[in-house]
């Protein structure tokens, strides 16, 4: 089994609607929580951290299910701009400075 | 503020030559990591740095050998360029693991 393992997609979804990815990890000491997201022949670039509590940043809701070890981003109100890769990251061990990258969603936003 | 700069962002090389690619950050990050990716295979930790002075193998190190030259600068090393290494290659630092990454631009190396 994969440390991270998400749905490759890709999604295509109309500008505007809502769309959400999961992602499930393997380790359940894993601490450390993030989504990325990545553009075509970019650098990987921090979305947002997870939080236990989830946290929300403008159009973006992220959660963490420590219960059934999942992690989850939902885009609201969807723009063309959010057309790209979201990669899932977990970190499984403090002081052990290791992140673990899902093979990422692609998802691309139809006018 | 540069952030992650890696050097070169292009590279052709011929099976069995050798090569470093370069990396320096100027945020005064402790950790410091190389990738690969690969389509299909996503991100693959080469090697990475703790802390200046220590250097640890990740999940594909075959065929690379790194320095941590200085807290500022990481270099990887290709001894003996193969074609089953041409790749992206991302450097990558962090403060601490909970902060998350910051990544370069990347190198694209093609091994023919």
């Amino acid at each position: 089994r994969k440390e991270v393992e998400q749905d490759p997609g890709p999604f295509n979804v109309p500008e505007g609607a809502t769309v959400a990815f999961n992602c499930t990890y393997s380790n359940s000491a894993s601490q450390s929580f993030f989504w990325y997201r990545q553009d075509c022949r970019k650098e990987p670039k921090l979305l947002m951290s997870v939080y236990s509590s989830g946290n929300e940043d403008g159009r973006f809701t992220a959660q963490l299910n420590r219960a059934s070890q999942y992690i989850s981003l939902l885009i609201r109100d969807s723009k063309l701009s959010d057309s790209a890769t979201y990669l899932c990251v977990v970190g499984s061990n403090f002081g052990n400075e290791k992140l673990t990258f899902g093979t990422g969603t692609r998802l691309t936003i139809i006018p | 503020n540069a952030g992650v700069t890696q050097t070169p962002k292009f590279q052709v090389l011929k099976t069995g030559q050798s090569m470093t690619l370069q990396c320096a950050q100027d945020m005064n990050h402790n950790s410091m990591y190389w990738y690969r990716q690969d389509p299909g295979m996503g991100l693959r930790l080469i090697y990475y740095s703790a802390s200046e002075g220590t250097t640890d193998k990740g999940e594909v190190p075959n065929g690379y050998n790194v320095s941590r030259l200085n807290k500022r600068e990481f270099s990887l090393r290709l001894e003996s360029a193969a074609p089953s290494q041409t790749s992206v290659y991302f450097c990558a630092s962090s403060p601490r693991q909970v902060n998350g990454y910051t990544f370069g631009s990347g190198t694209r190396l093609t091994v023919v």
